[in-house]
């Protein structure tokens, strides 16, 4: 069982929003603004979306945007492209004996 | 151009070693932390260790402490893994990456290298 929460999978249609949640605990996602957030094809390593929340890394679309409620992070990409079809993995800085912790994952479907 | 290139990985038995490298370049290596992250077949990340600048700082997933040792040498823009007493459970490919801004974030990553624990 991973430390942090994320819907198994999520779908939409092109053009459409799509919203990924990543619910963890006061020790994690809500004690701290060091969320990320990672797109993986198949078959490849995986590629930084978000940080600290909600700042993208220079050259990724301003389509992702992140944002945090209490122990909740959340990705938002918006007009939905069938390029964005991957899994999605957010992770965050814990205070545990752990340094990090990812989330289960969540595979996105554009229909 | 940054590169991160894993080597290292195969098949061994469980109770067996194994040690993992990762060569970077196209940065100054000395300047960031560095973690080691894996993925077990048809699963989710899982991150399991990272190492300091300057290697005074380590840090480790509980499922490996006491098995696994991080280290790097930066004169050889190397990092490494070393894994014993290795599980059928650490099955996975193995990813190096390099943190960067704040803790959880990592902005590169190696291709990665297979490791299986098989009798």
């Amino acid at each position: 069982q991973s430390a942090l929460t994320q819907p198994a999978s999520v779908s939409g249609s092109p053009g459409q929003s799509i919203t990924i949640s990543c619910t963890g605990t006061s020790s994690d996602v809500g004690g701290y603004n060091y969320v990320s957030w990672y797109q993986q094809h198949p078959g490849k390593a995986p590629k930084l979306m978000i940080y600290e929340v909600s700042n993208r890394p220079s050259g990724v679309s301003n389509r992702f945007s992140g944002s945090k409620s209490g122990n909740t992070a959340s990705l938002t990409i918006s007009g939905l492209q069938a390029e964005d079809e991957a899994d999605y993995y957010c992770s965050s800085y814990t205070s545990s004996s752990t340094d990090v912790v990812f989330g289960g994952g969540t595979k996105l479907t554009v229909l | 151009e940054v590169q991160l290139v894993e080597s290292g990985g195969g098949l061994v038995q469980p109770g067996g070693s194994l040690r993992l490298s990762c060569a970077a370049s196209g940065f100054t290596f000395s300047s960031y932390w560095m973690s080691w992250v894996r993925q077990a077949p048809g699963k989710g990340l899982e991150w399991v260790a990272n190492i300091k600048q300057d290697g005074s700082e380590k840090y480790y997933v509980d499922s490996v402490k006491g098995r696994f040792t991080i280290s790097r040498d930066n004169a050889k823009n190397s990092l490494y893994l070393q894994m014993n007493s290795l599980r059928a459970e650490d099955t996975a490919v193995y990813y190096c990456a390099r943190d960067w801004a704040s803790p959880s974030s990592f902005d590169y990553w190696g291709q990665g290298t297979l490791v299986t624990v098989s009798s």
